[in-house]
């Protein structure tokens, strides 16, 4: 079954203790990037990758880290979680699209998300 | 700079009436334009997607929504609710001319379809 999955589902921790959530995709996508959801604010982009060892930065990146040393897995790591970092997290992955010899957006594959509370 | 704005957080309606959730985008350029839906404790999925062509665009279980460049809109319709369209609803807009490849999402809006 095509499906980014995600670990933990569920995680509480305390101020300054490392964490790293996994993702994984079994679709070869070559796009990835990782979502922070809070309430009245949606959805809010992270970080993104486009390929093998090639990340950059989203809207909201202070805080976090990525790495991409394999196609299928993109790990988001919090060094030192604040409370400020709680927060409904998402994965999501997408295939590299043409239309016409032009590059198009595919639509993104979510995982079922990690809820992070930091105390 | 590109945003989305959802102007309404809660739309009502009873089933079997249409839906409308609506949205509309700024990007410098030309949009590419999507419709999500999140379920309660589950990932948003994907409705549908206008990058090019018909501004008319049909997704999946029975949504569609229209591009219309000139009121910078991309509402999310459905003819006929159901009590299971009864979710989280996110637009989502990217400028195809941007040379990034970040995805803006919209605050969501919160559809109840009362039986």
């Amino acid at each position: 079954e095509a499906q980014v999955t995600q670990n933990p589902r569920y995680l509480i921790t305390v101020t300054g203790k490392k964490l790293t959530v996994t993702c994984s995709q079994n679709m070869n996508h070559e796009y990835m990037s990782w979502y922070r959801q809070d309430p009245g604010l949606g959805l809010r982009q992270i970080y993104y990758s486009m390929n093998v060892e090639v990340t950059d930065k989203g809207d909201v990146p202070e805080g976090y880290k990525v790495s991409r040393k394999e196609k299928r897995n993109f790990p988001l790591i919090l060094e030192s979680p604040s409370p400020n970092q709680t927060s409904l997290y998402f994965c999501a992955s997408r295939l590299k699209g043409w239309v016409s010899g032009r590059v198009t957006y595919n639509e993104q594959f979510f995982g079922p998300g990690t809820r992070l509370t930091v105390l | 700079a590109q945003s989305v704005a959802q102007p309404e957080d809660q739309v009502n309606v009873a089933e079997g009436n249409p839906l409308t959730v609506k949205c509309t985008y700024s990007v410098s350029g030309n949009p590419y334009l999507f419709w999500y839906v999140q379920y309660p404790n589950r990932g948003l999925q994907f409705l549908l997607k206008y990058i090019t062509g018909d501004n008319l665009v049909k997704g999946s279980y029975g949504f569609e929504a229209e591009f219309n460049k000139s009121q910078t809109s991309f509402h999310l319709k459905k003819p006929s609710a159901l009590v299971s369209d009864s979710a989280l609803y996110f637009c989502a807009v990217r400028d195809r001319g941007s040379n990034d490849y970040k995805l803006s999402f919209g605050a969501g809006t919160t559809v109840t379809v009362r039986a």
